[in-house]
């Protein structure tokens, strides 16, 4: 079945990066556009960006256009994102998810989340 | 992109229905038949529901339904039990390859 697991919670001081990694199980990992959501207390979904685990493609929102890296390693079947310039809104429950079997625009699996709190 | 525009909270008693609209623009709604719907328990990953405006993933009951009129989408969800108590989030593909989140509804069962 596919899994996808994330690394652990992190706490960052402001300014700095975190890195959250994303190994996925149970299916080709690259045939599938991996996504990244983040959740900030008590917001809504946050879409941040997707790569085509194939290629190597990536989409970013806007909102984190040049604060946000998305990569991967086929040989790990991994995911990563990495944000910079960390602040204090950046606190968030972050997500991967893998598109959905049936649909190139909707997510289908998820991981577990990591929480990434910037404190100083 | 903006947040798509959803309710902030609707309620319903046991076995009555309710809606939740989604409004975007031109450019991600109405543009595309690419609207999904994402049910979310607090402290749980969301779980998808509807996709591509009115299809259903295996497994997620038929009390669930989509659909969609120009710039809005909706969830319709019929019969409701105690556990569709969640959060629900549309989301829409958007003219410039990304994806756009609604801002999400917390639906209360009485």
């Amino acid at each position: 079945q596919v899994q996808l697991v994330q690394s652990g919670a992190e706490v960052k001081q402001p300014g700095a990066s975190v890195k959250v990694s994303c190994k996925a199980s149970g299916y080709t990992f690259i045939s599938y556009t991996m996504h990244w959501v983040r959740q900030a207390p008590g917001q809504r979904l946050e879409w941040m960006g997707w790569i085509n685990a194939g290629n190597g493609d990536t989409k970013y929102s806007q909102k984190f256009q040049g604060r946000v890296t998305i990569t991967r390693d086929t040989s790990a079947s991994t995911a990563y994102m990495e944000l910079s310039s960390l602040r204090s809104e950046d606190t968030a429950v972050y997500y991967c998810a893998r598109r959905s079997t049936s649909s190139w625009y909707s997510v289908g699996y998820w991981g577990q989340g990591t929480l990434v709190t910037v404190s100083s | 992109q903006s947040a798509l525009t959803q309710p902030a909270s609707v309620s319903g008693s046991p076995g009555q229905s309710i809606t939740i609209s989604c409004t975007g623009t031109s450019s991600d709604v109405g543009g595309y038949n690419y609207v999904s719907w994402y049910q979310h328990h607090p402290g749980k990953a969301p779980k998808l529901m509807i996709y591509d405006v009115s299809n259903r993933p295996s497994g997620v009951s038929n009390r669930f339904s989509g659909s969609k009129s120009g710039n809005t989408a909706s969830l319709t969800i019929s019969g409701l039990q105690a556990e569709d108590e969640a959060d629900y989030y549309c989301s829409s593909y958007t003219s410039t390859s990304t994806l756009v989140f609604g801002g999400g509804t917390k639906l209360t069962v009485l």
